[in-house]
């Protein structure tokens, strides 16, 4: 049962476009929700997060929104640079302080 | 800045040996973490620990085995290898605060 799921694999957006990654989630315990960027052959690094008693937090071109109705949230990068071509995973903590992860999903920015 | 250190980053075992991938962090972290991520998944938690001497199981244990008997060291272990473990581990740590930080992967071969 995958409590946090990213339906789309891969996303392919042009240079200098809005890219907007999504995620969504089943487990309403969820109370923190966090991103990370993996390259090629490295670890995953952490991106931006953002608590349940929020609904928007940002950080330069990278602003994170989350509908706890929806139980969704969504990673958004304006403007899109090659540079962030990487896999994206969405992660959320549960009651027993353990990072759920999403199945990730491969953005490619073209120039 | 170390950060995080995995040793092996490239190993390939024939079925049934046994190895160790190592994992120290220099954060002085209580919380370390073993995952893997097999080729479009997301990162499964293997098992975990809250601080030395104190394991725990985490979603996909069976075939492994860690021990944590200082902060800064959480080994993983594998007996027996079977192909079903080919796959990318990563180890991570967690101080005070959300952030889980990881290391850079070992690659494992199980032929």
């Amino acid at each position: 049962d995958q409590q946090v799921k990213q339906n789309s694999p891969s996303l392919s957006v042009q240079e200098g476009r809005i890219s907007i990654l999504n995620c969504d989630y089943t487990n309403s315990m969820f109370d923190y929700f966090l991103w990370y960027k993996k390259y090629p052959a490295e670890g995953p690094t952490f991106l931006i997060s953002i608590s349940s008693i929020k609904d928007k937090n940002e950080d330069g071109r990278f602003t994170v929104f989350l509908n706890k109705s929806a139980k969704h949230l969504s990673l958004h990068i304006v403007p899109s640079q090659p540079g962030d071509s990487a896999v994206y995973f969405c992660a959320a903590y549960n009651a027993g302080n353990m990072l759920t992860f999403g199945g990730g999903t491969r953005l490619m920015v073209k120039p | 800045n170390a950060g995080v250190t995995q040793t092996p980053k490239f190993r390939i075992l024939k079925i049934g040996q046994s190895m160790t991938l190592q994992c120290a962090q220099d954060m002085n972290h209580n919380y370390m973490y073993w995952y893997r991520q097999d080729p479009g998944m997301g990162l499964k938690l293997i098992y975990y620990s809250v601080g030395a001497g104190i394991t725990d199981k985490g979603e996909v244990p069976n075939g492994y085995n860690v021990s944590r008997s200082t902060t800064e060291d959480f080994p993983l272990r594998l007996e027996l290898a079977a192909p079903s473990q080919t796959s990318v581990y990563f180890c991570a740590s967690q101080g005070i605060g959300n952030t889980i930080y990881f290391g850079e992967g070992s690659w494992l071969t199980v032929v």
